[in-house]
């Protein structure tokens, strides 16, 4: 129940295009999930974050959708850019417990 | 500010040494975390520090590993004796209870033990 799983775990996208990375949880007491990118020889960097009381923030051309019900979230990113190309992780927390429960991550490459 | 800061950014090390890693955390930031990356296991949580005490130490993976935080600007953490399948990038991360910003990560050290 403590499991973040994501979806697809590489992905290959034509630039212009749009990126869809999925990710779902089990425990309905998470309520903040982030999108952190990562490019190599780096940490991953907090992308952008949403909480359960709203089912969509976008920021630029990165979008996160929310849906309770499905206890699903998903990153969009709109017209793909090779500088795009990374490894992208979803997390989840619950309440004052700052641990991240975090997914597999995604390999997103951006074909020019 | 500079950021999280780790170092080393590289060690090679031969198997039984013992190995230190180093974290001085942003200035501010009241939570602590040391993560291990690796392409099998992905990110995993070894241990997290609240205001420098250790709050969750059940992702150590045994006793080899130790990690310290003996006051707001500097953490380690100790391999003693260091086994080739300790070979990972090890992340130090911090972050504001206050304002739910998220982690700021470091660039990692990239551990490799012969």
């Amino acid at each position: 129940q403590q499991q973040v799983k994501q979806s697809p775990q590489s992905l290959i996208v034509q630039k212009g295009g749009i990126s869809i990375i999925n990710c779902a949880y089990e425990n309905t007491a998470f309520d903040y999930f982030p999108w952190y990118q990562q490019f190599p020889g780096k940490g991953p960097a907090l992308l952008i974050a949403i909480r359960p009381d709203v089912s969509e923030k976008k920021e630029g051309r990165f979008t996160i959708s929310f849906n309770k019900s499905a206890k699903q979230f998903s990153l969009h990113i709109m017209d793909s850019q090779p500088g795009d190309s990374a490894t992208y992780f979803c997390a989840a927390s619950k309440g004052s417990n700052y641990q991240l429960i975090w997914g597999a991550g995604t390999k997103l490459i951006i074909k020019p | 500010d500079a950021g999280v800061i780790q170092s080393p950014r590289h060690e090679v090390t031969e198997m039984g040494q013992e190995v230190t890693l180093r974290c001085k955390p942003i200035s501010g930031h009241d939570y602590l975390f040391w993560y291990r990356q690796t392409m099998m296991r992905g990110l995993e949580l070894l241990i997290y520090f609240n205001n420098n005490v250790p709050i969750d130490d059940s992702g150590m993976p045994e006793d080899r590993f130790s990690a310290k935080m003996p006051n707001a600007s500097f953490s380690t953490l100790k391999i003693q004796p260091s086994e080739p399948r300790d070979s990972a990038v090890y992340f130090c991360a911090s972050s504001f209870s206050g304002g739910r910003g998220g982690y700021t990560f470091g660039s990692g050290t990239r551990l490799t033990v012969v």
